[in-house]
């Protein structure tokens, strides 16, 4: 059964201060996405990962793939507090599952203080 | 060029009546999905629909739940004899192929009572 695994799962984090999110997920998958989702909202897709090394960055989120460690992170860089958000990566279901069976993590909920 | 639209937005009911909620991919596209989310959880998959078939409904519990997705129309995740347990925020999705990531709509939350 493929899983999928943030940590943290909670962060707290100053204004200006860079900070790593990590996932992790248990069998190969094709393709890896990281999605924002602030409170009582949807979620917002920022990265697709599709190949070993690829790296997306976006303002100041950067997000990497690392097929053989089956690692994916979100390194987030100078934080400003618009950043606050819950943040969750997710993965292609390749066994058993179809074309948009993704399975999430739990997400990281993350809170940028001044 | 309009997002999926999801309504109601917030719907109550009791234990034991039905739920129906409502989904409208964007426009030009035929996938759609819906995921249930739990409070403090990811999101799970339930099922994956296009135009009149079902393709994937290995999410969705065995009992209660059906989807459609009709030639004319929105989707439709409907619930029946909704328990509390089903209290969550649904989510649905669309998009146009593989390659695409999934847009998701605001999603409607279910509170049972």
């Amino acid at each position: 059964e493929l899983k999928v695994e943030q940590n943290p799962l909670f962060l707290s984090m100053q204004e200006g201060k860079n900070y790593t999110i990590y996932c992790n997920y248990s069998t190969t998958s094709d393709r890896l996405y990281w999605y924002r989702q602030d409170p009582g909202k949807s979620l917002e897709s920022l990265f697709v990962l599709l190949s070993n090394g690829a790296v997306k960055q976006e303002g100041r989120l950067m997000a990497s793939l690392d097929t053989k460690a089956r690692l994916s992170t979100l390194h987030i860089t100078a934080a400003v507090h618009d950043l606050s958000a819950t943040y969750f990566c997710a993965v292609d279901n390749n066994y058993g599952g179809s074309q948009g069976n993704l399975i999430f993590g739990k997400g990281t909920k993350l809170s940028v203080k001044p | 060029n309009a997002g999926v639209m999801q309504n109601p937005r917030h719907l109550v009911r009791r234990r034991g009546q039905e739920a129906r909620l409502r989904c409208s991919p964007m426009k030009g596209h035929s996938h759609v999905y819906w995921y249930r989310q739990l409070p403090e959880e990811g999101l799970k998959f339930m099922v994956y629909l296009q135009k009149e078939n079902i393709i994937d409904e290995s999410g969705m519990p065995k009992e209660r739940f059906s989807a459609e997705f009709p030639k004319e129309g929105p989707s439709i995740l409907r619930i029946q004899q909704v328990v509390r347990g089903d209290s969550a925020a649904y989510f649905c999705a669309s998009s146009t192929n593989y390659n695409s990531p999934l847009h998701f709509g605001n999603g409607t939350r279910l509170t049972v009572t």
